[in-house]
């Protein structure tokens, strides 16, 4: 079965310092990768996707994720963190897929904080 | 503007009730779905529907309900049997052109309380 994990519960980074949240997934066949951002009490936002190609997949509001194959990760990642990324994010991958729809699978969301 | 919308944002419930919540799309989307969310949970599929007049279940069906008379309209019924729902609910859609990428979606969700 597909799925996702994410470590990390929380991730505490100072502004302006890199970021990391990390993602790791189990899949049968070419994983299709995805993370959103959800501010509180609000809906999930697309930040970027993987389905081939490059492994550095840039996404919303410089944001960047890295595929890596032999890891089975996807990590997302900002070379600068702004206080206003502060929010909550979710790895996710695709699972059944047929000709109307797909659904994607979650992970249980890592909760980043940037300090000023 | 297209988009989701989910009504009410919030809503309260005494035990034993049926709740209806509401999820309108004007994106023309095929493919409507549930989910909800608890803290530290993440999001699990409740129901989805690939076109009108059919919906499948997701991993925790038991207790809702669905219904798919519109494209444009799939409303979520909690039931009574639903044993703990208090919950953020989510409806998402997708498109024809992103069903090969599996980009979702999201309306802004609507919270539930049961008193």
């Amino acid at each position: 079965a597909q799925s996702v994990a994410q470590p990390e519960d929380q991730v505490n980074v100072a502004e302006g310092n890199p970021l990391t949240v990390k993602c790791t997934y189990s899949v049968s066949g070419n994983p299709y990768l995805f993370w959103y951002v959800q501010y509180p009490n609000r809906g999930l936002q697309f930040l970027l996707k993987y389905i081939t190609g490059d492994n550095l997949v840039k996404g919303s509001y410089g944001f960047e994720a890295e595929f890596n194959k032999s890891q089975t990760s996807f990590h997302l990642k900002k070379p600068s963190a702004l206080v206003s990324d502060s929010a909550l994010y979710f790895c996710a991958v695709r699972d059944r897929v047929n000709q109307a729809g797909t659904a994607l699978i979650f992970g249980k969301g890592t909760t980043l904080s940037v300090s000023s | 503007d297209g988009g989701i919308t989910q009504s009410p944002k919030y809503l309260f419930r005494k035990e034993g009730q049926n709740v209806t919540l509401s999820c309108e799309q004007n994106l023309n989307h095929d493919a409507m779905y549930w989910y909800r969310q608890d803290p530290g949970q993440g999001l699990r599929l409740i129901y989805y529907s690939q076109i009108v007049n059919d919906f499948q279940k997701g991993d925790i069906a038991e207790g809702y309900s669905v219904s798919r008379e519109k494209k444009e309209s799939f409303p979520l019924t909690v039931t009574s049997a639903q044993k703990n729902p208090t919950a953020f609910y989510l409806c998402a859609s997708i498109g024809k052109g992103h069903v090969n990428t599996g980009e979702l979606f999201f309306g802004e969700g609507s919270r539930l309380t049961v008193l």
